[in-house]
């Protein structure tokens, strides 16, 4: 079946640098992508839509400029947390649908990523 | 505003018991809907979704387009059902539209 690949599944990293997240659609070709964040047991937060060749749609509330995302194939979309601060440490999941499906089909979830920021 | 509510953060059976996670939407049109599932340590993954009337892991979801729901049930709870479940109708069509997320309930099935 349909895989998203989602790396590193664990980053730490020191205040004011910047980290990049990959979601990779294994074996099937996604024109959308999601990106959501997930606080300790609270739901997903859904903070961007990524499109593959034009920018990304973000959600109220979300700074573009904080989380930049890139859909620059059709098999995978990069978030890059600029300038990471303590308040960022968050888990990060993304989400994939096949292009080629109905629009019906289901989302592809990729394992998350834990990002600590000390 | 297109809402999903599920009004319970934590539902709590024992084993053996019926269950049913509760899933409320208003908006117009007709919804495509999903429940999903996270089991501890592992990716979210779609548990069932309307269109296909399946019952998957004995859980089944009708939706009532009276009452705006769809409830997830199964009529004996196992203790490797506990885990978090989310409700998320989609309601514009195409590829490219967001599902709009239930907060999620947390489902503990106790032996």
């Amino acid at each position: 079946g349909a895989v998203v690949s989602q790396h590193p599944s664990r980053v730490i990293c020191k205040s004011g640098t910047s980290v990049k997240i990959e979601c990779r659609s294994l074996d099937f070709q996604a024109t959308t992508m999601f990106w959501y964040r997930q606080f300790p047991k609270q739901s997903l937060m859904l903070m961007a839509t990524s499109n593959e060749g034009s920018k990304a749609t973000y959600e109220q509330g979300v700074e573009k400029d904080k989380f930049l995302i890139n859909h620059a194939s059709l098999t995978l979309s990069t978030l890059t947390v600029t300038s990471a601060h303590p308040e960022d440490s968050s888990f990060y999941i993304c989400s994939a649908r096949d292009g080629v499906s109905s629009y019906n089909s289901p989302l592809h979830f990729g394992n998350g990523t834990r990002l600590t920021v000390t | 505003a297109q809402r999903v509510t599920q009004p319970e953060k934590l539902l709590s059976v024992f084993k053996g018991a019926p269950v049913e996670l509760k899933c409320n939407y208003s908006y117009s049109g007709s919804p495509e809907l999903f429940w999903y599932v996270q089991y501890s340590r592992q990716r979210l993954q779609l548990l069932l979704r309307h269109i296909s009337r399946e019952s998957i892991k004995g859980f089944t979801a009708d939706l009532n387009k009276g009452e705006t729901s769809f409830h997830l049930k199964k009529p004996f709870a196992q203790e490797e059902d506990s885990a978090m479940y989310y409700c998320a109708p989609s309601p514009h069509p195409g590829n490219n539209r967001k599902l709009i997320w239930g907060l999620g309930t947390s489902l503990a099935v106790n032996p």
